[in-house]
């Protein structure tokens, strides 16, 4: 079956210019996370959703970020004002419902800040 | 707060050695989750292991085996006879309650030659 899959894979982008990240989790996995990995910082979560709660953003860096989820499926990860501290591999990952509920990455899409 | 620390950055072996991951977890909860993945230089994170902590039962899988020992808050990864598709960052990662965020080890990159 297909896994979790991201797009775009690379974006170049202005210091300044907003950008969006888009995630199509693997279908029937009700919870969706963003995390970042950068060589600075490493493995770091962003953004949780799962099903219809309110999503646990305390991973979000600034107000600069937010995400949204769209009929329990697809996540769009909006930065705004992009920093070049921004620059990193944006990692988006999903899980099923259930005791197993191991985490499934896609490939990422690199971000940079130019 | 939960922390993993992999005191390893860097291990270069070569093929057919033996090699183990170090990874050492701290959390206040009595029910957590830890896990093992691979980063190949593809890029794209790959699942290896998840045990709760109630299982403290090694694991084999082929050539690949984990050690859970909740004394000493560890949770090491031994790859026997490595091969060079071995190679890759491996990651540890811990998780507190069933599909909260994962919080992740900064990364062993071993080089199998």
């Amino acid at each position: 079956g297909a896994g979790v899959s991201q797009s775009p894979s690379n974006k170049v982008t202005e210091k300044g210019k907003d950008v969006e990240l888009r995630c199509d989790p693997i279908s029937g996995h009700t919870a969706l996370y963003w995390y970042r990995q950068s060589l600075g910082q490493g493995l770091e979560f962003l953004i949780y959703f799962q099903g219809n709660s309110a999503p646990d953003k305390s991973g979000l860096p600034s107000d600069r970020f937010s995400a949204e989820r769209t009929g329990g499926s697809v996540s769009t990860l909006t930065i705004q004002r992009t920093q070049q501290e921004d620059s990193a591999v944006y990692l988006c990952a999903s899980s099923s419902l259930g005791r197993t509920a191991v985490q499934y990455f896609g490939p990422g899409t690199r971000l940079t800040v130019t | 707060a939960q922390k993993v620390t992999q005191a390893q950055t860097e291990i270069s072996v070569v093929e057919k050695e033996d090699v183990t991951l170090d990874c050492v977890y701290e959390t206040r909860d009595t029910t957590y989750y830890l896990f093992w993945y691979k980063q190949p230089p593809s890029g794209e994170l790959v699942f290896l292991i998840r045990r709760n902590s109630f299982d403290e039962q090694n694991e084999i899988s082929g050539r690949y085996s984990w050690n859970f020992q909740k004394s000493t808050s560890s949770f090491n990864f031994t790859i026997t006879a490595s091969q060079v598709v071995d190679s890759a960052v491996y990651f540890c990662a811990l998780s507190e309650e069933v599909r909260s965020a994962l919080t992740f080890g900064c990364g062993t990159r071993l080089q199998v030659q």
